[in-house]
């Protein structure tokens, strides 16, 4: 198991409302990198967060935005959700955004009705 | 035409079977290249990583890499039931995780 954790794990919206997803990094990683991965396709990257500050975005609107706190926790927040944000979306932090250093968490699933 | 082409499967396999997985890419400024596994429920685990062209082997994994072709691979030697996940390839331009194109993944059983 990664020590990379994510809350909650299941979660069901209207198209409409509004989400926030938590993620607590790894111990010692100061960077935390968020994915969408819709079914039976692979993650996309939505954005990362260096030091509480975003460090590279994906193709995805402002609707999507974030945060990193001074302990490297994060937050997704998905604004006027739409059907087709219904995913796992997965956290995965790093030391110093590396891809060798990242782990992922578990993901939350997300229903958006 | 998607950055990164997988096979999604899927594929099924006896225990001990030589399985070998494959993706495709268009951009040729990818340069690292990587394999994840992941299991049902679960994050993505990083298994392979690798840089430019060339093979890379860790116990019963090997990966490939063929620039010239835009095509790389992953080699499972002696498969196992607990192998049975869905593997996905991601690669990238840059060394850093912000700039990660993923396979859409190949399911994979490994049949006792």
């Amino acid at each position: 198991e990664t020590g990379v954790t994510q809350s909650p794990t299941h979660l069901i919206k209207t198209r409409g409302q509004q989400v926030t997803l938590r993620c607590s990094s790894q111990s010692g990683h100061n960077t935390v990198s968020w994915y969408q991965q819709a079914l039976g396709q692979g993650p996309q990257f939505i954005f990362q967060y260096y030091r509480e500050e975003e460090n590279g975005r994906g193709n995805f609107p402002p609707r999507f935005s974030g945060l990193q706190f001074p302990n490297y926790s994060s937050e997704l927040n998905v604004n006027a959700l739409e059907l087709d944000d219904s995913a796992l979306y997965l956290c995965a932090s790093s030391l110093g955004g590396g891809v060798e250093t990242q782990y992922f968490g578990p993901g939350t699933r997300l229903l958006v009705l | 035409q998607k950055e990164v082409e997988q096979d999604p499967g899927p594929l099924s396999v006896p225990e001990g079977a030589i399985v070998s997985l494959n993706c495709t890419y268009s951009n040729s400024a990818f340069q690292y290249f990587m394999w994840y596994r992941q299991y049902s429920r679960k994050g993505p685990e990083l298994l392979m990583y690798t840089y430019s062209s060339g093979n890379k082997e860790d116990g019963r994994f090997t990966a490939q890499v063929d620039k010239s072709s835009k095509y790389i691979s992953l080699f499972i030697r002696d498969s196992q039931p607990s192998d049975s996940a869905t593997y996905l390839c991601a690669m990238s331009a840059k060394t850093g995780a912000n700039n990660l194109f993923f396979g859409t993944g190949t399911r994979l059983t490994v049949i006792p």
